[in-house]
This record gives structure tokens, C-alpha cells and sequence, in this order.
């Protein structure tokens, strides 16, 4: 089993609408999560952290920590053509010496 | 207020040369870590480094590559007698403590001919 684990897509919705992008990790000793955007051919842009259960908000993102569930979402609301790219969602744990476990990405496609 | 530096940004070799790949972390941070991505694929761990010290390399090839943090300059990850397959996007990220979050550098793209 992965540690973490992203539908591939490739996802499209079209401009304004909200995208919904989601994670599962493995192991329950997990403590931090991250979410990070890949444009193609660059290196990964830190979005958004979150530690603890519940939603965390900035500007147009939300992201959501179920720790009972191992889940983690990130939502896009008003969605734009420039969000169009690969998301990597990462987990940290602390039992593996601050090693993050990326998943393979969400590719997302905002349609104008 | 510079981020993570890397370079070459681009790197061509050989199959049988050495590479050399070069990162300084963001001011303040001591932590480094190196990825590897191959196209179309997921970053893949491959080792963590503090100042003179490998952390965890768990997710090095047990031949040919090696990596280091000396006290004073870069992080360098090094693969000898390359191959085509080590051609790939390889990231450095650097975060300011253990469990921090990590910003990334731009990559250096090796391609083996």
C-alpha cells in the first residue's frame, strides 16, 4: 500500500466552478500535510499546510484534515484557467526522521 | 530574500560520466532534501541532510550516487558512471527544522545520452 495516494485525473471543471481535489495516506502516525502545485516543466509551489482536524482557508483554498478518516481535500472554489496544473499532496511523519511521502499528483484542467 | 538555489539548471552527460548536482538551501535553513522525478511520475524521496550529517537515505540507489552537506558550501548529490535511466528532474528543498515545511528549488534536469 502507498503511503499516499491521489486520484491522477486528469480532472477538469470549468472556469468559476469549484475543484475538489483529494488524499488518503496509510499510516496514522502522519502529522503534517501538505498541499503543492506543479506547473509542467517546474518545481513544486508550496499552496497550503495544515496540522490539525478541521478546515484551514486562504484566499480561494480550503484544505481539510479528517485524521480519523486519513483523509485530506483541497478545494479550489472559483476555479482559473492559471490553476490548471499537477497538485501533490505530502505527509509528514515523525517517526521517519522528517521524511515526506509525496503522492503522484492530481493533474487539473480549468476549462475556460 | 533568495530561495533555494540549484544548479547547473540543465545538465547533459554521457553514460559513464559523473554528475554533480548542486543545491544551497533557503537563508536560515539547515535542512536539505533531495527528490527525484522521473516524467510523468511522482517526487520520489531520496535522501535528508543536515549540515555534515545524512539523516536518512533511505530512498538512495545503493550504487552510484552519494550525497553530502558540508559545514561550509552547497549540498551536492553525486551520480557516478551515469546511466539513462538517471535521466530525470532532480529537486533540492530545504525547510528551517526537522517536521518544517519544505520549499523547493527549481530542479536540475539531467539527461543521459
Amino acid at each position: 500500500q502507498k503511503e499516499v495516494e491521489q486520484n491522477s485525473g486528469p480532472l477538469s471543471v470549468p472556469e468559476g466552478a469549484i475543484a475538489s481535489l483529494n488524499c488518503t495516506y496509510s499510516d496514522r502516525v502522519s502529522q503534517s500535510f501538505f498541499w503543492y502545485r506543479q506547473y509542467s516543466g517546474k518545481s513544486p509551489e508550496l499552496i497550503m499546510s495544515i496540522y490539525s482536524n478541521g478546515d484551514k482557508e486562504d484566499g480561494r483554498f480550503t484544505a481539510q484534515l479528517n485524521k480519523a478518516s486519513q483523509y485530506v481535500s483541497l478545494l479550489i472554489r472559483d476555479s482559473q484557467p492559471s490553476d490548471s496544473a499537477t497538485y501533490l499532496c505530502a505527509v509528514n511523519r515523525r517517526d521517519t526522521g522528517n521524511q515526506f511521502y509525496f503522492g503522484t499528483g492530481t493533474s487539473l484542467t480549468v476549462i475556460p | 530574500n533568495a530561495g533555494v538555489m540549484q544548479n547547473p539548471r540543465h545538465l547533459v552527460r554521457r553514460r559513464g560520466q559523473e554528475a554533480r548536482l548542486r543545491c544551497s538551501p533557503m537563508k536560515g535553513h539547515s535542512h536539505v532534501y533531495w527528490y527525484r522525478q522521473l516524467p510523468e511520475e511522482g517526487l520520489k524521496f531520496m535522501v535528508y541532510l543536515q549540515k555534515e550529517n545524512i539523516i536518512d537515505e533511505s530512498g538512495m540507489p545503493k550504487e552510484r550516487f552519494s550525497a553530502e552537506f558540508p559545514k561550509e558550501g552547497p549540498s551536492i548529490l553525486r551520480i557516478q558512471q551515469v546511466v539513462r535511466g538517471d535521466s530525470a528532474a532532480y529537486f533540492c528543498a530545504s525547510s528551517k527544522q526537522g517536521m518544517d515545511t519544505q520549499y523547493f528549488g527549481p530542479g536540475t534536469r539531467l539527461t543521459v545520452l
